[in-house]
């Protein structure tokens, strides 16, 4: 399989759920991203992994926790969220810029989307 | 960062070539110019990029305006698969820790008429 995967596709989770979100990638990328997109708004940066560790938090509430146990897998743990935090969640990846050329693009999952009840 | 600006809609006829414009006047000398597009249901994917000098690939071209203001995403014959919403983003410097900052907007939503 190529490209960067997500599972699930669809998820409904009430307020007081634990679940969480997967990306996998199979492009040799060492950095991963989440992104989210909620109805009518620009997609927003939320976390941002090189190699592993977290180098971006955007100031996201902590009832989101992202997981990167390694280059090419990165989870999304969601607990007591909110119905505001229903939206589309998009994983993507890209070649960090200091290991070879290629690092200008970013390659996006179909998404995983969350409505939260 | 700097921002671009975009029509919020455009249509246009199957296999009639697309303009789609972008404006963005508070370009810095190191930004680059990305556009990526989101199809019904998926994840953005990426067109095309560059700095200065037109731009071709297989799926686009990019036009860059000499004082780099503006620029325009140029699809040759559009199909009805290339009914998307079109981002123009300014590409940030790479930061430290060698990732990509992409900042998207709104784009445009482009529907194209059988």
């Amino acid at each position: 399989e190529t490209g960067v995967t997500q599972t699930p596709r669809h998820l409904v989770m009430g307020m007081t759920n634990k679940k969480s979100l997967k990306c996998e990638q199979h492009l040799g990328h060492n950095a991963m991203y989440w992104y989210k997109q909620s109805a009518k708004k620009p997609l927003e940066l939320m976390f941002v992994y090189n190699f592993k560790e977290q180098t971006e938090n955007n100031s996201v509430p902590s009832r989101f926790s992202p997981e990167c146990p390694n280059s090419s897998h990165l989870f999304l743990h969601l607990h007591t969220l909110q119905p505001e935090d229903s939206a589309l969640y998009l994983c993507a990846s890209s070649q960090d810029y200091r290991t070879g050329p290629g690092a200008n693009v970013l390659t996006f999952g179909a998404g995983s989307r969350l409505t939260v009840l | 960062d700097a921002k671009t600006t975009q029509p919020n809609s455009m249509e246009s006829n199957e296999e009639e070539p697309v303009h789609l414009p972008c404006n963005h006047s508070t370009i810095s000398g190191t930004d680059y110019i990305h556009w990526y597009r989101q199809l019904p249901s998926q994840g953005p994917e990426y067109v095309i990029h560059g700095l200065t000098s037109n731009v071709n690939n297989r799926m686009a071209s990019l036009a860059i305006a000499e004082d780099r203001k503006s620029s325009t995403l140029i699809l040759h014959r559009a199909t009805l698969r290339d009914a998307a919403v079109y981002y123009c983003i300014l590409r940030a410097p790479i930061s430290n820790f060698g990732n990509e900052k992409l900042t998207f907007g709104t784009g445009t939503r482009l529907t194209i008429i059988p």
